[in-house]
C-alpha cells in the first residue's frame, strides 16, 4: 500500500524563522506535487517536482526532491503570517491519481 | 481562480438520499478528476475520466458514480447517502491523462443529516 507521510502535521512559528516541512513516499514516483490550502478553500498548486535533484523557489518557498531516498522537502524562509495554511504533498505512481499526505497545518504567529 | 468550476457549493441533504456534483474542467483540458476530502480519511481520489472515458478508480464506493459528457464536463453521482459521506468534493482538471499539473475546483461541501 502506498504511503505519503508528511512531518511534522502541525506546525507553528514565529515570524522570521526558518522551517523545513519533509514528505516521504514508499513507492517509486519521479514526480512529487506540493498544494496549499487555506481554511475552507481548494487546493492551490505550489511546485510540480519531475525529476531526482530537482529544486524550485517561489517567494519564501522552496521545494526540493530526492527520488532515491523518496524524500520531499518543503522549506520556509523569514515565514510571515500569510504563509499560514495547510501544505500537502501528493505522488503519482501509477501516471493518473494524486495520492496526498494527511497535510502539514502551518500557523505563523508574530 | 483555476478555471475549474464546480456547483453547488453547499449542498444538505438527509440520508438515504441521492446528488449530483458538477463540475467543468479547465478550457483545454480533457482529464477530470473527483477526490474527496474528510476529517477521517483525509484527501482521497476517487476516480478519473479522458475524454469521456473512465481512466482510474481509485476508492470509490460502489454508491458512487461519475460520468464525464461529450463537452468535457463531468457529474458525480452519490446515492444512499449515509453520514459518513459528509465531506469536500473536489474535481481537478490536467491537460492530458497522465498526471500532468492538476488544477483544483472550489469544491462542493456535502452535509449529510
Amino acid at each position: 500500500e502506498l504511503k505519503v507521510e508528511q512531518n511534522p502535521l502541525f506546525l507553528s512559528m514565529q515570524e522570521g524563522k526558518n522551517y523545513t516541512i519533509y514528505c516521504n513516499y514508499s513507492t517509486t514516483s519521479d514526480r512529487l506535487y506540493w498544494y496549499r490550502q487555506d481554511p475552507g478553500k481548494s487546493l492551490e498548486s505550489l511546485f510540480v517536482l519531475l525529476s531526482n535533484g530537482a529544486v524550485k523557489q517561489e517567494g519564501r518557498l522552496m521545494a526540493s526532491l530526492d527520488t532515491k531516498a523518496r524524500l520531499s522537502t518543503l522549506h520556509i524562509t523569514a515565514a510571515v503570517h500569510d504563509l499560514s495554511a495547510t501544505y500537502f504533498c501528493a505522488v503519482a505512481p501509477s501516471g493518473y491519481a494524486l495520492n496526498f499526505g494527511k497535510g502539514t497545518s502551518l500557523l505563523v504567529t508574530p | 481562480d483555476s478555471g475549474v468550476t464546480q456547483t453547488p457549493k453547499h449542498l444538505i441533504t438527509a440520508t438515504g438520499q441521492r446528488v449530483t456534483l458538477r463540475c467543468s474542467p479547465r478550457s483545454g483540458d480533457l482529464s477530470v478528476y473527483w477526490y474527496q476530502q474528510s476529517l477521517d480519511q483525509g484527501l482521497q481520489f476517487l476516480i478519473q475520466y479522458y475524454n469521456g472515458e473512465e481512466r482510474a478508480k481509485g476508492n470509490i464506493l460502489e454508491r458512487f458514480s461519475a460520468q464525464q459528457f461529450p463537452d468535457l464536463h463531468s457529474e458525480l453521482n452519490l446515492s444512499s447517502l449515509e453520514l459518513g459521506d459528509s465531506a469536500l468534493y473536489f474535481c481537478a482538471s490536467s491537460v492530458s491523462q497522465g498526471v500532468h499539473e492538476q488544477y483544483f475546483g472550489p469544491g462542493t461541501r456535502l452535509t449529510v443529516t
